[in-house]
């Protein structure tokens, strides 16, 4: 059906607070990635996801990032006690069998 | 360590003539590189991919070169046109994983 939704698109929170983002990857997609791009920098990889289980966290950055799936289909990342380095657009991506990743529009978080 | 570099951060072609934009690896286990485009306020989009079984994938104005001695990819797209302007970014992946490794990539304008 229709691609990889993000919500929501643009977040503006204060420093301390918790955020949740949400991903809805394409119906069928078994792999789900999470990336973030901070200004000027590439796509940095921070999990993936092979149906619900998250074989590899390493690349989030601090134990105040969490996320998870449910159902093989929509998942959140969470960040706890948000700091200004946070401040990203966070992407999101699904993947079926082949190599290719279709992306979501990212969800722009900003902290102040 | 950047294991995927781009290290022209912009580039300016006039329209109708060939834009070739470049990307350089450092680990030899990739096997399968992409290309993606990304748009402002958009998630990227693929574009053309390689295997590393290849030298050359050809996709319409779009063709992508592998170096595999060198560690280099170019995307050289032919004839260039206005709408091409945006940000690309060269992915790699070892296909015995699931991971994505990114460029920061290259803005590229194109002038009418």
């Amino acid at each position: 059906g229709a691609g990889v939704s993000q919500s929501p698109s643009n977040k503006v929170t204060e420093k301390g607070k918790d955020v949740e983002l949400r991903c809805d990857p394409i119906s069928g997609h078994t792999a789900l990635y999470w990336y973030r791009q901070s200004l000027g920098q590439g796509l940095e990889f921070l999990i993936y996801f092979q149906g619900n289980s998250a074989p590899d966290k390493s690349g989030l950055p601090s134990d105040r990032f969490s996320a998870e799936r449910t159902g093989g289909s929509v998942s959140t990342l969470t960040i706890q006690r948000t700091q200004q380095e946070d401040s990203a657009v966070y992407l999101c991506a699904s993947r079926h069998d082949d190599y290719e990743q279709y992306f979501g529009p990212g969800t722009r978080l900003t902290v102040t | 360590d950047q294991q995927v570099k781009q290290n022209s951060p912009s580039l300016s072609v006039q329209e109708g003539r060939i834009s070739i934009l470049n990307c350089d690896y450092t680990n030899s286990m990739f096997d399968y590189f992409l290309w993606y485009k990304k748009y402002p306020a958009e998630g990227p989009t693929f574009l053309i991919s390689i295997s590393s079984i290849k030298d050359k994938n050809e996709d319409g104005r779009f063709t992508v070169f592998l170096n595999k001695s060198a560690k280099h990819l170019s995307l050289h797209i032919v004839p260039s046109q206005p709408g091409d302007s945006a940000v690309y970014f060269c992915a790699a992946s070892d296909s015995g994983t699931y991971k994505y490794i990114f460029g920061t990539g290259t803005r590229l304008k194109v002038l009418a």
